[in-house]
């Protein structure tokens, strides 16, 4: 079974605060994604990566980066935490195929205070 | 504009009790529709696949329909099981795109 590893399950930031949520994948997918999800909206894409070193705006990529320096690793990065980006992040990963189905991770929830 | 709506928001049924799941969408161009289950705590997890050319199909007690025409779909849950509890989302592929397209789900609950 592919298995997506997000490192934290919870997180409490402060305002201000740079925030790294880390995302590994065991089974060489080519693309990864980082979603966030809010109480009565659907996923909503961040970032997305086809591959190594590459990275793709999403929907809402504003006070978010990622980095892809590994096949099996990326991080969502806010660069300067807010309150509004309290959420639960779920990271998944894919096959290159446009109907092969996405595997995430179990989620970080992340407060900003 | 590209939406997906499901209804109803949330369900609660007794175990053993069918129940159906709807899912409406206006994504255009429309390649397929994707159901997932989402326990509590844990990622989507996907259940099924439709594509254009598919009306029914079914993974276990989960029965999926496709209706391309009307562009709705729905999730029908046979003979429920206290671990169906759990958010069910509807997602959408564009045509030729990476794009998905989700709905804000439907949460169920099974009561014994």
């Amino acid at each position: 079974d592919v298995k997506v590893t997000q490192s934290s399950r919870y997180l409490v930031k402060r305002t201000g605060e740079k925030v790294f949520l880390e995302c590994v994948q065991d089974m060489d997918h080519e693309n990864m994604f980082w979603y966030r999800q809010d109480p009565g909206l659907g996923l909503r894409l961040i970032y997305f990566s086809y591959d190594v070193k590459m990275k793709e705006k999403g929907d809402i990529p504003e006070g978010y980066s990622v980095s892809r320096e590994k096949k099996e690793r990326f991080s969502l990065i806010l660069e300067s935490a807010s309150t509004n980006q309290t959420s639960m992040y779920l990271c998944a990963s894919r096959t290159g195929g446009y109907n092969s189905p996405l595997h995430f991770g179990n989620g970080t929830r992340l407060t900003v205070t | 504009k590209n939406q997906v709506e499901q209804s109803p928001q949330s369900l609660i049924i007794l175990e053993g009790k069918n129940c159906t799941l709807q899912c409406n969408y206006t994504v255009s161009p429309f390649s397929n529709l994707r159901w997932y289950k989402q326990d509590t705590g844990r990622g989507p997890v996907s259940l099924t696949i439709m594509t254009f050319s598919e009306n029914t199909k079914s993974n276990g007690r989960y029965t999926a329909t496709l209706d391309a025409d009307t562009k709705q779909s729905s999730l029908h849950i046979t003979a429920s099981q206290l671990s169906d509890s759990a958010s069910y989302i509807c997602v959408v592929r564009m045509d030729s795109s990476y794009k998905l397209i989700f709905g804000s789900g439907t949460r169920l609950l099974v009561r014994p």
